[in-house]
């Protein structure tokens, strides 16, 4: 059974600081997602990544994959009050099935 | 723009009465998810559905029953609504053959069971 652990659960930060989110998963899988959730709000996908070494940046958010360890890493730098959110990551968990296994989602806190 | 709509965004039901949560999605897409959102447990796959009127179970399937009519609507039916159904739902969709794009996510519909 595929299993998706993200930590830390909680996050908080001070700005301007730097900070890495972990995603690590159970079996084999080549593609993974990472989302962002607003409170009160829904998932809106950020990167999606879908090969091994794959590193995808956006803004403060950089995302990396590296299948042979089953990790991924969400890093945030220079941390701004606007990134304050739930991450969640996501594995593909049978190919071809969209059966996607959640993590446990990340509270990231920015303090002013 | 992908659009995927749910019909309530709050409902407060009571033990027992039986509920429809709706979703319908604006891009064809053949796939369609439901999930429940808790604190703690992260997004728990329900039900999904591959096509008009094919349906199978998620992780979590007890207690639920979907139907998928048309292509573009999914329907996830708590038979006989209890406590431990209150939640966030959040339906999702995305097209055949689409493994390099994300799912897309309504805005979900928090369910009171009281």
């Amino acid at each position: 059974e595929l299993k998706v652990e993200q930590n830390p659960l909680f996050l908080s930060m001070q700005e301007g600081k730097n900070y890495t989110i972990y995603c690590n998963y159970s079996t084999t899988s080549d593609r993974l997602y990472w989302y962002r959730q607003d409170p009160g709000k829904s998932l809106e996908s950020l990167f999606v990544l879908l090969s091994n070494g794959a590193v995808k940046q956006e803004g403060r958010l950089m995302a990396s994959l590296d299948t042979k360890a089953r990790l991924s890493t969400l890093h945030i730098t220079a941390a701004v009050h606007d990134l304050s959110a739930t991450y969640f990551c996501a594995v593909d968990s049978h190919r071809g099935t969209y059966k996607y296994i959640f993590g446990t989602g990340t509270r990231l806190k920015v303090l002013a | 723009d992908v659009k995927v709509t749910q019909s309530s965004r709050y409902l407060v039901k009571r033990t027992g009465e039986k509920v429809f949560l709706e979703c319908v999605q604006d891009m064809d897409h053949e796939n369609m998810f439901w999930y429940r959102q808790d604190p703690g447990l992260g997004l728990r796959l329900i039900y999904f559905s591959y096509d008009v009127k094919m349906k199978e179970k998620g992780d979590i399937p007890e207690g639920y029953s979907v139907s998928r009519e048309k292509k573009e609507r999914f329907s996830l039916i708590l038979e006989s609504a209890s406590t431990n159904q209150t939640s966030m739902y959040l339906c999702a969709s995305i097209g055949r053959s689409s493994y390099n794009s994300p799912l897309h996510f309504g805005n979900g519909t928090r369910l009171t069971v009281t």
